[in-house]
Parts: C-alpha cells; structure tokens; sequence
C-alpha cells in the first residue's frame, strides 16, 4: 500500500533561517504530492502540490519538487518567520481505484523563534 | 462564504455513549471524508463518500458510523464500540475523489471522552 515519511520532529529554528523538511514515499503508479499546513487548533491548508515528476510545487515562499528517482518530496524555505510555526504534513493521493484518498505522514511540528 | 463547517469545536462525552460530529459543506463538492488526527500522528481515513447516498470505509472505520443524505452533509458518529475515540476529527470535501481535485478541510472537532 501507500505509506509517507516524514522527518522526526519537533524543528526549532531562528527567525531567517533555512528550514528542509524530508518527506519520503512509497505509492505505486504515478501519485500526486502534497504538503499541508496546520495552524494551532485549526484544520489543515494545503500548502503546495505536485501532481507529476520533476514538477515544483511553490507557495508563500515554500518549495518542493517531485523527485521519482528517490521517491521523495522535500519541503524548503529560504528565510523562515515566527510565523511558519505550525505542523507540515506531507500526503499523497494515488490514481485508480483510490478515490482521491490522501495517505499522511505523521507530521511534523515546526517551532521559529525571533 | 464558502467552506467547510465542523460543530462542536469540543465536544465532552462519557464513555459508552454515542456521538455525532457535524460537518457541513456549501462548496458544491461531491466526494466528502472523516480523518482522524491523533498526537504524533498522521491523518487516518475512517470513511469517505463519493457521491450521495453513498460510502465507504477507510482504514479505520470499526466504531464508527456515517450517513450521506443530502450533498452538503457528511455527520460522523462515534459509537461505544471506538475503543479510543478521543482525538482530534477533520472533514475535508473535494469536487470529485479522483484526479486532482484538493480538500478543504474544515476546522475540527476535539472529542474527549471520559
């Protein structure tokens, strides 16, 4: 079946710095790709997609790029704000019979300081 | 505005009752879902319904019940049979379940049972 990983968290980093969460995945066929956001006590955004290889997904200064050769989808930022703290999921949603399910990784929480 | 209405934000309940969670949608979208999110963990799929009148189980649907009457409504309820029903409950809808259809997640219901 379809499964994501997700680096170990917590992340805590320094206002203006470099932020790489490693999402992994197994999925069989052609998966889109996802990262969602979720804010304290809210629900999830999504953050950015990516529905083939080598596609980058972009949004508020967060990117990711769908890497088949290493299964992988890793999320950067070049500057993070106090802001950005919140839990990143990664997801992905296979094609056929899978119904526009999404299949998460654990999250991760991300804490920026000033 | 549209979007995705999930009542109570908390919700309190002794063990061994029954309990419905209410999510409502005025997006127009077809296919809606229940995740379950718990500490540490990724979103699991408890049931989704494509189409009205319609559902199906996702992977963790023992204990759980829904109904698909009308478009707009997807309540979720959480029977005596849920050995550990407290956990954070998302609903999400899409405009169909497959392609590249996104989710939009509503905000949420914290059930706690004691």
């Amino acid at each position: 079946g379809n499964s994501v990983t997700q680096m170990e968290g917590p992340v805590t980093l320094s206002e203006e710095a470099f932020l790489t969460i490693n999402c992994t995945y197994t999925a069989t066929g052609y998966p889109s790709l996802f990262w969602y956001v979720q804010y304290p006590g809210e629900g999830l955004q999504l953050l950015l997609k990516a529905t083939k290889a080598d596609d980058k997904g972009s949004n508020k200064g967060f990117e990711a790029t769908y890497r088949k050769e290493t299964t992988s989808f890793h999320l950067e930022k070049g500057s993070v704000q106090v802001s950005d703290s919140a839990v990143y999921f990664c997801a992905l949603r296979g094609g056929g019979t899978s119904y526009g399910k999404l299949t998460f990784g654990q999250g991760t929480i991300l804490t920026v300081h000033p | 505005d549209g979007g995705i209405t999930q009542s109570p934000k908390y919700l309190f309940r002794k063990e061994g009752q029954n309990v419905t969670l209410s999510c409502e949608q005025n997006l127009n979208h077809d296919a809606m879902y229940w995740y379950r999110q718990d500490p540490g963990q990724g979103l699991r799929l408890i049931y989704y319904s494509q189409i009205v009148n319609d559902f199906q189980k996702g992977d963790i649907a023992e204990g759980y019940s829904v109904s698909r009457e009308k478009k707009e409504s997807f309540p979720l309820t959480v029977t005596s049979a849920q050995k550990n029903p407290t956990a954070f409950y998302l609903c999400a809808s899409s405009i169909g379940g497959t392609g590249e259809a996104e989710q939009y997640f509503g905000p949420g219901t914290r059930l706690t049972v004691t």
